[in-house]
Parts: structure tokens; sequence; C-alpha cells
């Protein structure tokens, strides 16, 4: 079953921030974020374990909340660069990610 | 390194033909993943590989299957095309569960 993303569309100025969330009904092992550009295959951007950590690459962090199932996308003084879709991507031990429907975020100047 | 690549980049059948896309990794993972991805419907998994040798069903398997006789490929077949078919085709590769590598895509049109 498909892990549930909000919101599904994000609209921002620059320097702006947002925040993309991802819920799952499963026990999960792990969250994994990927950005997608138009035309391009996706990027992976950060995986998080069980244990609540919170990691974070240049202005962008993630939590995750095993015992809610649950993960957050932070993006911080959104840049131009951050325009895409992004996706979260579950997996509760069975060797596979499954992947949400997507959050497109525009970036504008 | 070339990473993941998929050939071919474009396809276009008519229903009822068959096809195989091939991806091909030269980082030396063990798993590999096809996805199909859909408007408005994310990546879908298709099919995986934990290993040479080994094959799985993902989410959506039916009218595709796959072979990963080589560690560094891993082959998606449709033996009868449909239209409900026609979708981009991503392939990709990890070291274990951890970060994939994706392909740049195969773009299939079912007529």
């Amino acid at each position: 079953q498909q892990p549930v993303q909000s919101p599904q569309a994000v609209i921002l100025r620059e320097g702006e921030d947002a925040v993309i969330n991802c819920s799952s009904s499963k026990a999960l092992y792990s969250v994994h974020w990927y950005r997608q550009k138009h035309g391009e295959a996706p990027v992976f951007l950060m995986i998080l374990l069980k244990g609540g950590e919170q990691k974070g690459h240049d202005k962008i962090s993630a939590s995750f909340n095993e015992k809610k199932q649950q993960s957050s996308l932070y993006l911080t003084a959104s840049q131009l660069s951050y325009s895409g879709t992004y996706f979260c991507g579950t997996e509760a031990g069975t060797d596979k990610l499954i992947f949400g429907t997507g959050t497109r975020l525009q970036v504008f100047p | 390194n070339a990473g993941v690549t998929q050939t071919p980049k474009f396809r276009v059948l008519k229903t009822g033909q068959s096809m195989t896309l091939l991806c091909a990794q030269d980082m030396n993972h063990e798993y590999m993943y096809w996805y199909r991805q859909d408007p408005g419907m994310g990546l879908r998994l298709i099919h995986y590989s934990v290993g040479e040798g080994t094959t799985a069903k993902g989410e959506v398997p039916d009218g595709y299957n796959v072979s990963r006789l080589k560690k560094q490929n891993f082959l998606l077949g449709l033996e009868s095309a449909a239209p409900s078919q026609t979708s981009v085709y991503f392939c990709a590769s990890s070291y274990s569960i951890y970060e994939q590598f994706f392909g740049p895509g195969t773009r299939l049109t079912v007529l």
C-alpha cells in the first residue's frame, strides 16, 4: 500500500520554507526521500532509519517518527534549484521501497 | 562509470507485440528494481531482484516478466503489450536497501 504524501503541490517564493509529509499504515524500518526534476530520473536525497533520527542535507532536513509511521521533509530558505517532485519511499523490512505519489514543489523568484 | 543505463530510450509498440527492456549497472550492486511511472501515480514497483538468479514480484507485476541471469543486467519483458502499459519505465540499482541509483528511463507507448 502506497504511503500518503501531503500536500500534493506547493508553490513557494525563493527564501520561503516548506514541509512535505509522508504517512504509512505499515510499521516501517526506514524512510527514503528522492527528488525528481522534470524529464529526469529520481535522485536520492536521504534515508532515515528506525530510531526517530533527523538528518540534514544542506538546507533540506527530515525526521522520522517510527511510532506514528510518519516522516517529514523540511526545506528551508528554498532555492530555485529545489523545484521538482519529491517522493518518499517506505521500507518495511522487505528489501523493497514503496513510493508515495509525490509532492510537486515549484519555487519562483 | 556509466552508472545505470537503459535500452532503449523510446519505443512504440502495437497492441499484442512483445519487447524486452534492458537495464545494466556497473556498480556491482546486488539489488535491482523495475518501476513504472504514470502521471499522478508516482513510482510503482513492478519486479525486483536481490541478487543474480533471483527475482520477486512488486506492486504491479501482471503482464511483465523479468530475468537476472547476470549480476549487472536486469531484463524486463512484455509478452503481449497492452495500451495500459504505456508508461515511463525506470530501472534502479542499489547496495542492499540503501540509496537507489536510477537509470534515465524508457518511454514506452503502446498503440
